[in-house]
């Protein structure tokens, strides 16, 4: 069964902390992975990670793909409120376009 | 440029009313996604087309629910008699291609609420 799990659900942290969001996957007709954020309603694109790219990085964000493991994670450096949101792990699988979502980490960030 | 946009914002219905839900997707892309939020879930697929091709209705939960999109452009999602189990946010979404290697786009959503 294609299953995504996300953990933790939800996670308080303070302003300049580090934060670690895990995502595991199915292996079956494996073809991408993908990290949203959403804050208040449409969920925006992050990374995307495919066999042939393992780890992405844009500033403060970064993210690893391991595929032995199966499982990814998106980590957040010096952490702001304004990293505060739902972060959301998807795969794509054979050659459809749809995509399998985890239930989302709920990540507040105070100050 | 303009992303995707979708109306009404906020739908309240009767149970057991029909309602449409739009989307109008980005411009020149050709593959059109709709999802549904619960609280407290991730998204659920429902429905996607790409082109002329027959759309993959493969997560529709049930009979109640019918998508079209005309034109290769906007959709509108359809759920008749509408339950109380319906009440979700609904999100369109929209790439250049199907294949899953190409980033997805979300619309705000519309969050559809029957009492």
């Amino acid at each position: 069964e294609d299953k995504v799990v996300q953990s933790p659900l939800s996670l308080v942290v303070h302003e300049g902390d580090t934060v670690t969001l895990n995502c595991s996957y199915e292996v079956t007709n494996f073809r991408s992975l993908l990290w949203y954020k959403q804050e208040k309603k449409a969920p925006t694109f992050l990374f995307m990670l495919t066999s042939s790219g393992i780890e992405k990085k844009s500033g403060r964000l970064s993210s690893i793909l391991d595929k032995k493991e199966l499982s990814s994670i998106l980590n957040i450096t010096a952490t702001q409120t304004g990293d505060s949101a739902i972060y959301l792990c998807a795969r794509g699988s054979g050659n459809t376009g749809k995509l399998i979502f985890g239930q989302g980490t709920t990540l507040q960030v105070k100050p | 440029g303009a992303g995707v946009s979708q109306s009404p914002s906020n739908k309240v219905t009767e149970k057991g009313k029909d309602v449409e839900l739009r989307c109008d997707p980005i411009s020149g892309h050709t593959a059109l996604y709709w999802y549904r939020q619960s609280l407290g879930q991730g998204l659920e697929f429902l429905i996607y087309f790409q082109g002329n091709s027959a759309p993959d209705k493969s997560g529709l939960p049930s009979d109640r629910f019918s998508a079209e999109r005309t034109g290769g452009s906007v959709s509108t999602l359809t759920i008749q008699r509408t339950q109380q189990e319906d009440s979700a946010v609904y999100l369109c979404a929209s790439s250049t291609a199907t294949s899953v290697t190409y980033e997805q786009y979300f619309g705000p959503g519309t969050r559809l609420t029957v009492t």
